[in-house]
């Protein structure tokens, strides 16, 4: 199995400032790697896919940049709404088996 | 627009039965592979099934594998997953979403989530 390890496991950051979250790959997943957003009580929400493609109406603020086994999401200037868990994704096996990484949440200072 | 409505979900006594649906909406349902993944009270996501468009493959992952089985009608543009010898530790939220890319590997499009508590 691929384990995906991110960190920090939580970040503090003040609005207008940039986060950088770090996603590690116990092997390589080449580009084949996604990030989510998700907010208390909602479901999982697409930011990006293929290491660094944004999503339908993702704004751009977020990046994804990386390939092999070290990847990173960039959000430039948070915003109120960014305040969130963020989770990375590969999904470059075969047969298929996703695995997530365990998050990183993002906290106002 | 698309919508994943998944239902089905409840309180289950350890070692017995559960099938979650996953009705599917605004857009072409056969043309997509899908995914499951559930999520425990506090915890962070983990990869259930997922199964291509047509139902032809469908891979599991190694904590529900022969005991989980998931399925699709696309004449009903739905989703399945019938859930067998279900444990305290498959108590989670259920996620139906719409897969995409390599493997039908990431998830575009995800459900609002049902509800699986196991405990006797």
């Amino acid at each position: 199995e691929i384990v995906m390890t991110q960190s920090p496991a939580t970040v503090s950051v003040s609005p207008g400032e940039r986060a950088t979250l770090s996603c590690r790959a116990s092997q390589s997943v080449s580009n084949n790697l996604a990030w989510y957003q998700q907010k208390p009580g909602q479901a999982p929400r697409l930011l990006i896919y293929g290491a660094s493609t944004r999503a339908t109406d993702v704004p751009a603020r977020f990046s994804g940049s990386g390939s092999g086994t070290e990847f990173t999401l960039t959000i430039s200037s948070l915003q109120s709404e960014d305040f969130a868990i963020y989770y990375c994704q590969q999904y470059n096996k075969w047969p298929p088996r996703v695995t997530f990484g365990g998050g990183t949440k993002v906290e106002i200072k | 627009q698309v919508q994943l409505v998944e239902s089905g979900g409840g309180v289950v006594q350890p070692g017995r039965s559960l099938r979650l649906s996953c009705a599917a909406s605004g857009f072409r349902f056969s043309n997509y592979g899908m995914q499951w993944v559930r999520q425990a009270p506090g915890k962070g996501l983990e990869w259930v099934a997922v199964i291509w468009s047509d139902g032809s493959n469908k891979f599991y992952g190694d904590s529900v594998k022969g005991r989980f089985t998931m399925s699709r009608d696309n004449s009903q543009n739905t989703l399945y997953l019938q859930m067998n010898s279900l444990r305290a530790e498959d108590t989670a939220v259920y996620y139906c979403a719409r897969a995409n890319g390599l493997n039908h590997g990431y998830c575009d499009y995800w459900g609002q989530g049902t509800l699986v508590t196991v405990s006797s």
